[in-house]
């Protein structure tokens, strides 16, 4: 079954250095998503990409956080520079089409510690 | 602006036991309600959702949800659990195809 891969599934940074995570959605998905999900809360969206074009980033900080999927297919998250309020998990997700009948497909996620 | 507002942060419950996860949004407009699951170690996955119709969702593995328009309500029940259902469940609601996500409810099931 076809799955959405994040790498790597752990990092642990110091606090003012650089960190980059990737997602590889599931084959012909369009849509991809980036969520933060903090310890003890839900998944918040971050930024969302429709094929290459970013349709939607007004969640995602942009003086530090920077996000491209720059053949449509495959994509990077970065942060920099790290701060402490950013440990959290990172959650890429992809679905077939923008819409609310598509799933979204999650992938295991990547857990960030920023000491 | 929407919410979702998930009102218990975690359940214990016995194997065999009912189980139900309630969940209220607040939202002017229509909206698209989900429940996902999100399994230790494991990313989360669409447990069942409501689009329109039916006001009760079933999903496979035997949970069920009923959309409550008038209580803002999208609550999830079990009527027997299993140790295999131990997880964390996200309620979530959808408008302009962004999902926002309650905070979750953990679910433990003792043996």
């Amino acid at each position: 079954e076809a799955e959405v891969a994040q790498s790597p599934r752990y990092k642990i940074t110091e606090k003012s250095q650089a960190v980059a995570f990737w997602c590889d959605p599931i084959s012909g998905h369009a849509t991809l998503y980036w969520y933060r999900q903090i310890l003890g809360q839900g998944p918040e969206l971050l930024v969302q990409f429709q094929d290459e074009s970013v349709v939607d980033d007004s969640q995602l900080p942009k003086d530090r956080f920077s996000a491209e999927r720059l053949k449509g297919v495959d994509s990077t998250l970065k942060i920099q520079p790290a701060e402490l309020g950013d440990s959290a998990m990172y959650l890429c997700a992809s679905s077939l089409e923008l819409g609310q009948n598509y799933e979204q497909y999650f992938g295991p996620g990547t857990r960030l510690t920023v000491t | 602006a929407q919410s979702v507002t998930q009102l218990d942060s975690q359940v214990p419950v016995f194997e065999e036991a009912p189980v139900e996860l309630r969940c209220n949004y607040s939202s002017s407009v229509s909206v698209y309600l989900f429940w996902y699951v999100q399994y230790p170690n494991q990313g989360l996955q669409l447990l069942l959702k409501y689009l329109s119709g039916s006001t009760l969702v079933e999903s496979i593995n035997g949970f069920e949800a009923e959309f409550n328009k008038s209580q803002t309500s999208f609550h999830l029940r079990k009527p027997s659990v299993h140790i295999s259902d131990t997880a964390e469940y996200f309620c979530a609601v959808s408008i302009d195809y962004k999902l926002s996500f309650g905070a979750g409810t953990t679910v433990t099931v003792r043996a």
